[in-house]
């Protein structure tokens, strides 16, 4: 049973357009959502969280956006830049589970020059 | 510091070895946890240390031992593993565990596991 699912494995954008990455999921407990970046033979990267309390939050060129009603949250970045080129997931949490998160499957994104 | 560190890099080892990975962060950080991440898939949580105390374990086989010495160092003991276990584990940390939201977990660059 898939909590978290983010269902395109890639994304492919031009340099200077916006990304949009997506993310549903299941659990209607959740509280505390995040995005992480994650490049090839490296751990992955903290780049922005959301609480289940809010509907947007933003961070320079990245912007997560939460619809509770739709179980739904994407993270939109934009300009787009070539270094952003790498393994995008999302992770969810509920209270009082001691940290674990859920992670998604992964989107890669492609930012084209 | 703003880092988690582990070591060694890459590890490779037969099923009849003993090995440890280690991690390390000087943040502070409470909480500790160790991942393991198979080629094209999400982290999956090992365990969790909560104040240097074992919090989570999801039901890992015991081929796999952790052990924190102190609050900035978590440890993997490695015995006895199998081919399948090869995989990238990552070492992570966060502030906090829950109440307000879960810390974000800060990930070390990870140890590439090959047993052969």
């Amino acid at each position: 049973d898939q909590q978290v699912k983010q269902n395109s494995p890639s994304l492919s954008v031009q340099e200077g357009r916006i990304s949009i990455l997506n993310c549903d999921y299941t659990n209607s407990m959740f509280d505390y959502f995040l995005w992480y970046k994650k490049y090839p033979a490296e751990g992955p990267t903290f780049l922005i969280s959301i609480s289940s309390i809010k509907d947007k939050n933003e961070d320079g060129r990245f912007t997560v956006f939460l619809n509770k009603s739709a179980k739904h949250l994407s993270l939109h970045i934009v300009p787009s830049q070539p270094g952003d080129s790498a393994v995008y997931f999302c992770a969810a949490s509920t209270p009082n589970q001691g940290g674990k998160l859920i992670f998604g499957q992964g989107t890669e994104l492609s930012v084209k020059p | 510091d703003t880092e988690v560190t582990q070591t060694p890099k890459h590890l490779v080892m037969g099923m009849t070895n003993k090995k440890s990975l280690k991690c390390e962060q000087h943040m502070g950080h409470r909480a500790m946890y160790w991942y393991k991440q198979k080629a094209k898939k999400p982290p999956e949580l090992m365990f969790v240390y909560s104040y240097e105390k074992l919090s989570i374990n999801e039901s890992v086989p015991s081929r796999f031992s952790p052990e924190c010495p102190n609050s900035s160092l978590l440890n993997l003991h490695l015995h006895a593993l199998q081919p399948e276990d090869s995989a990238l584990y990552l070492c992570a940390s966060s502030t906090r565990l829950s109440g307000g939201g879960v810390g974000e977990q800060f990930f070390g660059p990870g140890t590439r596991l090959t047993v052969l």
